[in-house]
């Protein structure tokens, strides 16, 4: 399999219950990403690893938890979360997370579309 | 604070040219990047400008004013495939993507 998988692609969770999101890469890179889409909002980044280790967070709340146990995968487990929180969670890869500023893109999961009730 | 500003929605008609426009504030510019998004799918790689000028490839061309905070995306000889929507990006001085909240792209026929 090539590119950026992700699973579940739907999941609906009530508020009390605990979930995990998976994001796997095919494509060797060091960089990995969860995003957070919003119906016609821009694209809010959540979390960013480096090479295993994460140098962002964007002030995301604790209800939400990244995991990232070797360079090809990502997880982002969920619990207690609100119906706010709701929305298309994006995986993403690129090669160095520096090397974008030289137009190297970054490859997109297909997403999980997230219900929270 | 930092900004990016794009229509939210556009219609055009197959075979007709149109052009998306995107503004952007941000602390520092590193490049700017054009991506697709088909419902329900992930963004896929347009272009990148990160000098003055225009960049052509294919149907689909991309300008960048950096004086001016402006980019456009340009989209020549449309098809039904081209409905999307389509996101503005600018990589600012600590290389973090802001990202625009995207522009819906209808092709009628």
């Amino acid at each position: 399999e090539t590119g950026v998988t992700q699973t579940p692609r739907h999941l609906v969770m009530g508020m009390t219950n605990k979930k995990s999101l998976k994001c796997e890469q095919h494509l060797g890179h060091n960089a990995m990403y969860w995003y957070k889409q919003s119906a016609k909002k821009p694209l809010e980044l959540m979390f960013v690893y480096s090479l295993e280790e994460r140098v962002e967070n964007n002030s995301v709340p604790s209800r939400f938890s990244p995991e990232c146990p070797n360079s090809s995968h990502l997880f982002l487990h969920l619990h207690t979360l609100q119906p706010e929180d709701s929305a298309l969670y994006l995986c993403a890869s690129s090669q160095e997370r520096s090397e974008l500023a030289g137009g190297r893109e970054q490859f997109f999961g297909p997403g999980t579309r997230l219900t929270v009730l | 604070g930092q900004n990016i500003d794009q229509p939210t929605e556009m219609t055009a008609t197959e075979g007709a040219i149109v052009q998306i426009n995107c503004t952007y504030q941000t602390s520092g510019f590193n490049g700017l990047f054009w991506y697709q998004q088909h419902a329900g799918e992930a963004p896929t790689f347009l272009s990148y400008n990160v000098l003055d000028g225009l960049e052509e490839k294919g149907r689909f061309s991309s300008f960048l004013s950096r004086s001016k905070g402006y980019s456009y995306l340009l989209l020549k000889e449309l098809q039904m495939k081209d409905s999307a929507s389509y996101l503005c990006a600018v990589i600012d001085s600590n290389y973090q993507l802001i990202w625009g909240a995207g522009t819906k792209l209808i092709i009628k026929p």
